[in-house]
């Protein structure tokens, strides 16, 4: 199946822990993201990558770091995890003809903090 | 800044019938985007209208774009029980590297 895939699908963890959530997409896109997605279902922007190049950083703690590795992977390290971090990050691809954006997510993966 | 609002935030209808969202953004778009989100999932590309066009159709989804009044409205005709989900407009602007906003959404329950 061609699809954007991120793991895990859930995390449970404490405070203060070190987790990594993993992102592949097979859709030859050149652009990924990841996106936060608070219990009232707002979807905020975190990153952009193009090419492995960082474009887009909003505010987020530097305790979040993302790597790419290759154009089709975009991990998401979060250090010392707070209990606000709980949500849910969706990542998310894009191609770059047409320039339109248009956004192909992953099944998202819940974390919470405990 | 958030640029996409929805409106209303949540809508209950009977099947088959027709189903308006309203979305009301800030600054000048390239294009606007609706996705829809089943519980659980991740969010899913329903169409896109561009800033130069007026409306645009997808099976039983027709998307409005008024840019003199920087808002777009999606109609979902004939609804059925699995079109309940949340319906989010997308909105991206102009100028480089800036980022698709999302607005917080509209829940519809379509009630069998």
């Amino acid at each position: 199946d061609t699809a954007v895939s991120q793991t895990p699908k859930y995390l449970v963890t404490q405070m203060g822990n070190d987790k990594s959530i993993k992102c592949e997409q097979n859709l030859g896109h050149d652009t990924m993201y990841w996106y936060k997605q608070d219990s009232k279902k707002f979807l905020k922007i975190m990153f952009s990558y193009n090419n492995k190049e960082l474009i887009i950083n909003e505010t987020v703690p530097n305790r979040f770091s993302p790597k790419s590795p290759d154009k089709a992977h975009l991990n998401l390290h979060i250090n010392s995890l707070e209990l606000g971090d709980s949500a849910v990050y969706f990542c998310a691809s894009s191609p770059s003809v047409g320039r339109t954006d248009t956004q192909y997510f992953g099944p998202g993966t819940r974390l919470t903090v405990l | 800044s958030q640029q996409g609002e929805e409106d209303p935030q949540a809508l209950s209808i009977q099947e088959g019938e027709n189903a308006t969202m309203n979305c009301s953004y800030k600054t000048s778009i390239n294009n606007l985007q609706w996705y829809r989100q089943n519980s659980g999932r991740g969010l899913v590309h329903l169409i896109l209208i561009r800033s130069n066009e007026r409306e645009k159709h997808s099976g039983r989804l027709r998307v409005t774009l008024d840019t003199s009044k920087k808002s777009s409205s999606l109609l979902i005709t004939a609804s059925r029980a699995a079109d309940t989900a949340s319906y989010f407009c997308a909105a991206k602007r102009n100028s480089g590297n800036t980022p698709l906003v999302f607005g917080k959404g509209t829940r519809l329950s379509v009630i069998a």
